[in-house]
């Protein structure tokens, strides 16, 4: 069972370049979200989507594109890349989709992305 | 609005030694969730726990243990007799329910030495 798969999970772009962050999961869950973790800063929410084409913005949306066409798919894009976006990128999903009970997420292994 | 905070950055023990990673909360909501994951070196992030803000019972298992206080607004995590296998960076995390914002604490770094 693969889980929560992220790709790639390596880049390096130069500012102003734009690239998509593939995710995946296979269990069929509702609610997934991308989150970013910073040194000092723990994880911050990006975007995340409570079903196929619901998206919502989270804490730090800026910079960022998102799209769920199907349950299985959450890419997420960087329109125009910043050294500020410099960070290690997750992917996670859960079986919760209302959230009115939150559900333990389940994380990618991550994805270290470098703007230069 | 939600907010977890670790004020422990780093710590650093020796194997066997019991070790607590301190967390505090605020939220306006009196029902909530409470989590901790695990991230060891290779950086994956892993569940330990959730526990909900009406069930104040400490939670054990195995060398691990949680203590919920909704008095003082923390969700402490005990390693007891810890091991080099222990070392990993620990975050507490809050969720409000129907937000779908898991809020994160910046995380413990935890180092076991042998």
């Amino acid at each position: 069972n693969a889980g929560v798969t992220q790709t790639p999970k390596f880049q390096v772009l130069k500012t102003g370049q734009s690239m998509t962050l593939q995710c995946a999961q296979d269990m069929n869950h509702e609610y997934m979200s991308w989150y970013r973790q910073d040194p000092g800063m723990g994880l911050r929410l990006i975007h995340y989507s409570v079903g196929a084409g619901i998206t919502d913005q989270g804490e730090v949306p800026n910079g960022y594109n998102v799209s769920r066409s199907t349950t299985e798919d959450f890419p997420l894009r960087l329109l125009s890349a910043a050294p500020s976006q410099t960070s290690v990128y997750f992917c996670a999903s859960s079986y919760t989709a209302t959230r009115i009970v939150p559900g333990e997420l389940f994380f990618g292994e991550g994805s270290r992305l470098t703007v230069l | 609005a939600q907010k977890v905070t670790q004020a422990q950055t780093e710590i650093s023990v020796v194997e066997k030694e019991d070790v607590t990673l301190d967390c505090v909360y605020e939220t306006r909501d009196t029902t909530y969730y409470l989590f901790w994951y695990k991230q060891p070196p290779s950086g994956e992030l892993v569940f330990l726990i959730r526990r909900n803000s009406f069930d104040e019972q400490n939670e054990i298992s195995g060398r691990y243990s949680w203590n919920f206080q909704k008095s003082t607004s923390s969700f402490n995590f005990t390693i007891t007799a810890s091991q080099v296998v222990d070392s990993a960076v620990y975050f507490c995390a809050l969720s409000e329910p129907n937000n779908n914002d898991m809020r994160f604490g910046a995380g413990t770094r935890l180092t076991v030495k042998p």
